[in-house]
């Protein structure tokens, strides 16, 4: 069974600095989507793309995110300059067909900012 | 926006007997209503889901039923098992709004042998 891959799988960064998080949705799906999980609270959506740009975004995916489908395969967000409090998890789901809702996840790729 | 409000947030049970989570949300236009398991340290799982024109639906242990008019929705599993323990997540979302899921704060489930 296809399943969204991520790429890393822990990252730790040094605050300031540039992450990229990459995620490989099913191959013939068409919505992709990014949410946060600070440990030990909820999932959080940042944000959702359809057609090579975003459909919406949270108040938390300010100005220091990003997203990108840089080739036909994968989906990848930017953290350009990393704060303490971007510390979580954070998962890459994707969709095939609005008509049917079901979002596949990730793995997960775990962001530790020193 | 949409507000999802889960409860409880923790939820202990012995094996063999039912365990019950509800859910609440604000949006009236929210349709579609999933619900995760999340095991520790492994990504959210869809386990079943219910949309807006059904009012409840079963899949084998595991149940759902919704209340439009209350704008509420439950999570129903019976004869638990310990390998149900894990953090149980509902969530919303609205297909004209972009299907972005809206979770609730979570409810970990422990089922005592």
């Amino acid at each position: 069974e296809p399943e969204v891959t991520q790429t890393p799988s822990h990252q730790v960064t040094q605050m300031g600095q540039e992450v990229i998080l990459r995620c490989v949705p099913i191959s013939n799906h068409l919505y992709f989507y990014w949410y946060r999980q600070i440990l030990g609270q909820k999932v959080e959506f940042l944000v959702s793309f359809y057609n090579n740009e975003i459909s919406e975004k949270s108040e938390i995916f300010d100005d220091q995110f990003s997203v990108e489908r840089p080739d036909g395969s994968n989906f990848t967000l930017k953290i350009r300059s990393t704060k303490l409090e971007d510390s979580a998890m954070y998962f890459c789901a994707s969709q095939d067909d609005m008509s049917y809702n079901e979002q596949f996840f990730g793995p997960g790729t775990r962001l530790t900012v020193l | 926006g949409e507000n999802v409000e889960q409860h409880p947030s923790t939820l202990s049970v012995q094996e063999g007997d039912s365990a019950v989570i509800k859910c609440t949300y604000s949006d009236s236009a929210s349709n579609y209503f999933p619900w995760y398991k999340q095991e520790l340290g492994k990504r959210p799982q869809l386990i079943i889901d219910i949309r807006s024109n059904v009012g409840e639906k079963k899949d084998q242990r595991i149940a759902v039923t919704l209340n439009k008019t209350a704008k509420h929705f439950s999570l129903h599993i019976t004869e638990t098992q310990p390998e149900d323990s894990a953090v149980y997540f509902c969530a919303a979302s609205n297909k004209a709004a972009g299907n972005k899921l809206t979770f609730g704060g979570g409810t970990r489930v422990l089922v005592k042998p």
